[in-house]
């Protein structure tokens, strides 16, 4: 089955210092995207980022960006200056392969951020 | 301002009882998903829809029904099937503009059955 794996269950950083988030996947597409949703304790999802596979260069959005590495299909998120609003869960999330258009989502990691 | 809506936030029912939850989009979005979360679980998909009429079972499918009568609507029923309900369940709808395929998801249901 495929998989994706955030092997982080829990992380925590020191308001406005920077930490990053891991996430590997397994995917047969050749070209697609990622994405990192974000679920802040109301529970809504909210997309922080997204990435084309067949994009060179690591998407950033404001304080957020990737580390994107294709062939190693390992898509990590940095977060710089971070913020007490940043505490949430984030999901890391890929298509699932064959032509589908699902996504599978990893089992999130915990971010506490600490004043 | 068009988004996705789910109701109510809150719903408790009685075991045995089946219950809908409900869930509208006004993104004019094809696609629409269902996924229960548990602690520690992450996100399962219960069933999609790609188009109107038409739906599929995802990873976590019994105990569960669904409709797509419309596309606004895709509402899930949660049967007395289903042994263990009570969860935190998520409705998204898929942007699939130059094929992204984008969740955009509803604040969710929590259940609980007692």
């Amino acid at each position: 089955a495929q998989t994706v794996t955030q092997s982080q269950p829990e992380m925590s950083v020191q308001e406005a210092e920077t930490v990053t988030l891991s996430c590997t996947y397994d995917t047969s597409e050749s070209d697609y995207y990622l994405f990192w949703y974000k679920q802040p304790p109301s529970r809504q999802m909210i997309l922080v980022i997204r990435q084309e596979a067949y994009k060179q260069q690591n998407a950033t959005e404001n304080r957020f960006s990737v580390n994107f590495q294709k062939a190693a299909k390992s898509f990590s998120l940095k977060i710089s200056d971070s913020q007490l609003g940043d505490a949430a869960m984030y999901f890391c999330a890929c298509p699932l392969a064959g032509g589908s258009e699902k996504l599978v989502f990893g089992k999130g990691t915990k971010l506490t951020v600490n004043p | 301002d068009g988004g996705i809506t789910q109701s109510p936030k809150y719903l408790f029912r009685k075991e045995g009882q089946n219950v809908t939850l409900s869930c509208e989009q006004n993104l004019n979005h094809d696609a629409m998903y269902w996924y229960r979360q548990d602690p520690g679980q992450g996100l399962r998909l219960i069933y999609y829809s790609q188009i109107v009429n038409d739906f599929q079972k995802g990873d976590i499918a019994e105990g569960y029904s669904v409709s797509r009568e419309k596309k606004e609507s895709f509402p899930l029923t949660v049967t007395s099937a289903q042994k263990n309900p009570t969860a935190f369940y998520l409705c998204a709808s898929d942007n699939r503009a130059g094929g992204i395929y984008e969740q955009y998801f509803g604040p969710g249901t929590r259940l609980t059955v007692t």
